[in-house]
């Protein structure tokens, strides 16, 4: 099966820019995860769909962040504008209802400037 | 929320020594605990999981423990071999659909 699939794959912008990443999760995958990993840590949780609604987005920095998934299938993150702090690697995942394995995808590495 | 601790961050063993990464939790609701290898510049990707219902789990040269009252889970890789050569992130999460809450990431080096 074809994995989880992101554009772009890297991207660098200056400060106060904004930025949107793309992803496409397995087919047939109703949860979408975004996570953000900053250099030398573990992935980090910023919003969780099931199908086309938000189930967890606690950790999402919505003076600044955003996200949507439409149709219950793509996703965009959104980030406007960005900070120096925002530079990591965003990673898209995607699971099944019934089995809680997450795959992942190649990751989008920001840059801010 | 979920808190998950780490140890060690680095690891160095020599080519066909064993390599143990220990991991913490604090919510006694978490029941499913994976284990991501990352290569560098590549996604993480499942090598093996565990859930709260099993005490141990072995694929070939890797086995999961998982000690359910202590909050403690580790990863035991045998026979090491250069190409285990990556970052290994323990995770943990309740049940089915629910995020992961992922450690700091440990960097295991296997030289031959």
């Amino acid at each position: 099966e074809a994995g989880v699939a992101q554009s772009p794959r890297y991207k660098i912008i200056e400060k106060r820019q904004s930025v949107a990443f793309w992803c496409n999760p397995i087919s047939g995958h109703a949860t979408l995860y975004w996570y953000q990993q900053i250099l030398g840590q573990g992935p980090k949780l910023l919003i969780q769909f099931q199908n086309n609604g938000v189930v967890d987005d606690s950790q999402l920095p919505k003076d600044r962040f955003s996200a949507e998934r439409l149709k219950g299938v793509d996703s965009t993150l959104k980030i406007q504008p960005a900070k120096l702090e925002d530079s990591a690697v965003y990673l898209c995942a995607s699971s099944s209802s019934s089995y809680n394995e997450q795959f992942f995808g190649p990751g989008t590495r920001l840059t801010v400037l | 929320g979920e808190n998950v601790e780490q140890h060690p961050s680095t690891l160095s063993v020599q080519e066909g020594d064993s390599a143990v990464i220990k991991c913490t939790y604090s919510d006694s609701a978490s029941n499913y605990f994976p284990w991501y290898k990352q290569e560098l510049g590549k996604r993480p990707q499942l090598i093996i999981d565990i859930r709260s219902n099993v005490g141990e789990k072995k694929d070939q040269r890797i086995a999961v423990t998982l000690n359910k009252t202590a909050k403690h889970f580790s990863l035991h890789i045998t026979e090491t071999q250069p190409e285990d050569s990556a970052v290994y992130f323990c995770a943990a999460s309740m049940e089915s659909g629910y995020a992961l809450n992922f450690g700091k990431g440990t960097s295991l080096l296997v030289t031959p």
